[in-house]
């Protein structure tokens, strides 16, 4: 089985644009979630989708914005970049069912760099 | 708060060694999960091991065992017979369940080197 593919793989934006991340989760799973790493702040949680809904939001300024779409896969949109959402953005799908339901897998993440 | 706390910002081991990773975590739910992911050079983020926190027996897998102490809110990794390729960072989080999300919240991270 595919695992978690993120696309795309590197970034470079200027201050002031908008960028529009990817994520195609495993087949068959139905949950994915953003999170943003950086060296300074480390891991955070940006949203959760599940069926094209949100479950929930962390705590991002609203030029961090997502969506599910019917098939699962995910985007992310960051408007009007600053310096500081250069990070590796990452994207993990689950199933929230069965055995392994809270499992989340990651995919390999979009590294952004705002100039 | 939930929170997670790795005391240990780097760890270094001997190739063939048993190496501990210490975390604690603060949560008030009672149902939750708590896992170790360890993200090598490639950035690639690979879960290692899950345990359930109404589980009282520890989680293993192959070279990897956790020791859970509940009422210390308490999650340490060890690894046995330590490899070169255990090299990497090492994040514990966890996640509650039965509620209205998935979110991991994750601890800052130890950087294991393994030495040959």
């Amino acid at each position: 089985k595919a695992g978690v593919t993120q696309t795309p793989r590197y970034l470079i934006k200027t201050r002031g644009q908008q960028v529009t991340l990817s994520c195609s989760p495993i087949s068959g799973h139905r949950s994915v979630s953003w999170y943003q790493q950086t060296p300074g702040q480390g891991l955070q949680f940006l949203f959760e989708y599940f069926s094209e809904t949100q479950r929930n939001k962390g705590n991002f300024p609203g030029r961090f914005s997502g969506r599910q779409f019917s098939n699962s896969r995910s985007e992310m949109n960051v408007s009007t970049l600053e310096l500081g959402d250069s990070a590796l953005y990452l994207c993990a799908s689950s199933t929230l069912s069965g055995t392994a339901a809270y499992e989340q897998y990651f995919g390999p993440g979009t590294r952004l760099t705002v100039t | 708060a939930q929170t997670v706390t790795q005391s240990q910002p780097e760890m270094s081991v001997q190739e063939a060694e048993t190496v501990t990773l210490s975390c604690t975590y603060d949560t008030s739910e009672n149902n939750y999960y708590l896992f170790w992911y360890k993200q090598p050079p490639s950035r690639q983020m690979i879960l290692v091991i899950r345990q359930e926190a109404y589980k009282q027996q520890n989680a293993t897998e192959n070279r990897f065992s956790v020791n859970f102490q509940k009422a210390a809110k308490s999650f340490s990794l060890k690894i046995s017979d330590s490899q070169l390729g255990d090299t990497a960072m090492y994040f514990c989080a966890f996640s509650h369940y039965g509620g209205a999300t998935n979110k991991l919240i994750f601890g800052t991270g130890t950087l294991l080197a393994v030495q040959p």
